[in-house]
């Protein structure tokens, strides 16, 4: 077990609404990373937040927008859903962004959109 | 786009043989890792291989990189059925853009 936590573990929506996800880091890291994964797929880098700003954007378009707080918890925001935005998002920690050192993963959120 | 391609996608084997599973990628790397998933959840860190490295171990884990071929492997010695998941190979480019690029993924059954 990571120390990383998101919140909420499932989620459903309808197209067209908004949903904010959290991600609590490890203590210690100051900074997170969130990615998408499609049923079937491995993760597909969305961005990552470094001491409170984007460092690094994945092909997602700006509906997919993020924060990081002072105490490098992070929210994940997406507008407009729809259909193909159902995945699995998966938020991860690290230590002093860049570099591409080993990650914390926590254990995701399961986002539906009918 | 995902980077790696990972071979076998699948892979169903007795528990005491071993596992082999492989990815290549395409661009310069500073590192290369694995990771494992149970069950569609969070994933967890295994190994880290750096571009300067051939070979890494740690416990019943062996990784190879072989950076002229831009591919990598990973070796389970005497599978459990515990070891029964999905594993990523995930690459660490050399521009240093801070993310990980993780391949499609190899499935793994451990049969009792």
């Amino acid at each position: 077990e990571t120390g990383v936590t998101q919140s909420p573990t499932h989620l459903i929506k309808t197209r067209g609404q908004q949903v904010t996800l959290r991600c609590s880091s490890q203590s210690g890291h100051n900074t997170v990373s969130w990615y998408q994964q499609a049923l079937g797929q491995g993760p597909q880098f969305i961005f990552q937040y470094y001491r409170e700003e984007e460092n690094g954007r994945g092909n997602f378009p700006p509906r997919f927008s993020g924060l990081q707080f002072p105490n490098y918890s992070s929210e994940l925001n997406v507008n407009a859903l729809e259909l193909d935005d159902s995945a699995l998002y998966l938020c991860a920690s690290s230590r002093d962004g860049g570099g591409g050192e080993k990650l914390f993963f926590g254990s995701g959120t399961q986002l539906s959109v009918l | 786009s995902q980077q790696g391609e990972e071979d076998p996608q699948a892979l169903s084997i007795q528990e005491g043989e071993n596992a082999t599973m492989n990815c290549s990628y395409k661009t310069s790397i500073n590192n290369l890792q694995w990771y494992r998933q149970n069950s569609g959840r969070g994933l967890v860190h295994l190994i880290l291989i750096r571009s300067n490295e051939r070979e890494k171990h740690s416990g019943r884990l062996r990784v190879t990189l072989d950076t002229s071929k831009k591919s990598s492997s990973l070796l389970i010695t005497a599978s459990r059925a515990a070891d029964t998941a999905s594993y990523f190979c995930a690459t660490a480019s050399s521009s240093n853009t801070g993310k990980l690029i993780f391949g499609q993924g190899t499935t793994l059954q451990v049969k009792p």
